[in-house]
């Protein structure tokens, strides 16, 4: 099964930074990943698709990259509605995956 | 509009089953290429993705959980139901279900979440 290592697991950050934070597969996975933001007692939010395709309404200051096995999310200016956490899931092959997430908190 | 909404018991015994159900608006599971999946998250946890149904009734489980897990679908009713025997105090999380885009296998759209405790 592919496993997905993310990190950090938190950061701090403060409003207007610029935030990046990185999705390692244990094998690759082309570009089959997606990214995801889920707040406290919410239900995931689905913000890239394909690596780096970005999903219909997500505000163009989030952005992905990546292949094979090494992926990342940035959030270019970091504003208040963002502290969440991201998590990245594989979707190359069964079982499908979540990588642990990373918690982003204001600073 | 899109929507889904899961419903089952928020407390159940250990070695009780849990049924789920996952009602869902907006579009049809007898549209090819149409898939719905169960993921849970303990509480703290990340996400676990548990199962998937196919809009041609093929179904897919997570290994280490096949052999408690059925999922099915009603079409008619426009539900899947999820069904976990052997319930264990480990298993206590919220459990989703989502839609998968389709011809791919990644969410669009999710319901709110069902909080189930497993506790005597």
């Amino acid at each position: 099964a592919i496993q997905l290592t993310q990190s950090p697991s938190s950061l701090s950050a403060s409003v207007g930074d610029r935030v990046t934070m990185t999705c390692r597969a244990s094998q690759g996975i082309s570009t089959s990943l997606a990214w995801y933001q889920q707040k406290p007692g919410r239900a995931p939010q689905l913000l890239i698709y394909i690596a780096s395709t970005l999903e219909s309404g997500v505000p163009s200051r989030f952005s992905g990259s990546g292949s094979g096995t090494d992926f990342s999310l940035t959030i270019s200016s970091l504003q208040p509605e963002d502290f969440a956490t991201y998590y990245c899931q594989q979707f190359y092959s069964y079982p499908l995956a979540f990588g642990g997430g990373t918690k982003v908190e204001i600073k | 509009q899109v929507t889904l909404t899961e419903s089952g018991p928020a407390l159940v015994k250990p070695t009780e089953t849990l049924t789920l159900t996952c009602t869902f608006s907006g579009f049809s599971l007898s549209t090819t290429a149409m898939r719905v999946s169960w993921i849970r998250q303990p509480p703290g946890k990340p996400l676990e993705w548990l199962a998937r149904i196919d809009w041609d009734d093929d179904k897919f489980y997570m290994t280490s959980l096949k052999t408690r897990l059925t999922i099915s679908k009603d079409t008619s009713k426009n539900q899947v139901v999820l069904t976990m025997t052997n319930m264990e105090p480990v298993d206590t999380g919220t459990y989703f279900c989502a839609r998968m885009v389709r011809g791919y296998h990644y969410f669009d759209y999710w319901g709110q979440g069902t909080l189930v405790t497993v506790s005597s």
